[in-house]
């Protein structure tokens, strides 16, 4: 049962503009949530995370929107660069616990 | 280098067969954490060991076990392999047992991963 969902699996934004990733989750227990950037042929890395007392958390171009009624979170990448041309996986846990459940990912192309 | 280091990075092997897939933390992680990708999956968290126990399972089969060695590295031992265990699997480290993914020292790292192919 896939409780973090990422319905697309690709995106391709012009340079420059903004890229926006979208992410469900289904399990109300989940607290604290977080985006990993996987470029291919390596292991994800982090980029930023956001726990449910917050609704928004922003760091340099990125910025993660969290709406805890919709138990829906969002990526904003502004301004969006090749470099980030990537799989951008958002995961989410229970109660900062042990294990992270992921959603299957969503590919990111950024066009010159 | 993210300081996790898996070896191997490709595995080749046979239906019925069985592995070993080898996860070195961090240094002075004590936590270790395994995930399976499957092909159009998600990352599935299989087991973790903190400091040599087991602390949470996951989606992890029976076929599937795992261990944390006193020297902290980590070991996956998959057995009667199938073709459906092909499959991505990543090893992960942080330096405590409780938090999940974040900066610092309540970072997950993960290593570039073992690539399995049964055939």
């Amino acid at each position: 049962d896939q409780q973090v969902k990422q319905n697309s699996p690709s995106l391709s934004v012009q340079e420059g503009r903004i890229s926006i990733l979208n992410c469900d989750y289904t399990n109300s227990m989940f607290d604290y949530f977080l985006w990993y950037k996987k470029y291919p042929a390596e292991g994800p890395t982090f980029l930023i995370s956001i726990s449910s007392i917050k609704d928004k958390n922003e760091d340099g171009r990125f910025t993660v929107f969290l709406n805890k009624s919709a138990k829906h979170l969002s990526l904003h990448i502004v301004p969006s660069q090749p470099g980030d041309s990537a799989v951008y996986f958002c995961a989410a846990s229970v109660n900062s616990g042990y294990a992270l459940n992921f959603g299957k990912g969503t590919s990111l192309l950024v066009t010159p | 280098d993210s300081g996790v280091t898996q070896t191997p990075k490709h595995l080749i092997t046979a239906t019925g067969q069985r592995v070993t897939l080898r996860c070195s933390p961090r240094s002075g992680d004590l936590s270790v954490y395994w995930y399976q990708q499957s092909l159009d999956q998600g990352l599935q968290f299989l087991i973790q060991y903190y400091n040599g126990e087991e602390r949470a399972k996951g989606n992890i089969l029976e076929r599937f076990s795992a261990q944390q060695f006193p020297d902290l590295h980590s070991e996956l031992n998959l057995s009667s392999l199938e073709l459906g265990d092909s499959a991505l699997y990543f090893c992960a480290s942080s330096a405590r047992d409780y938090r999940a993914g974040g900066r610092g020292n309540y970072g997950y790292t993960f290593g570039s991963g073992t690539r399995l192919t049964v055939v």
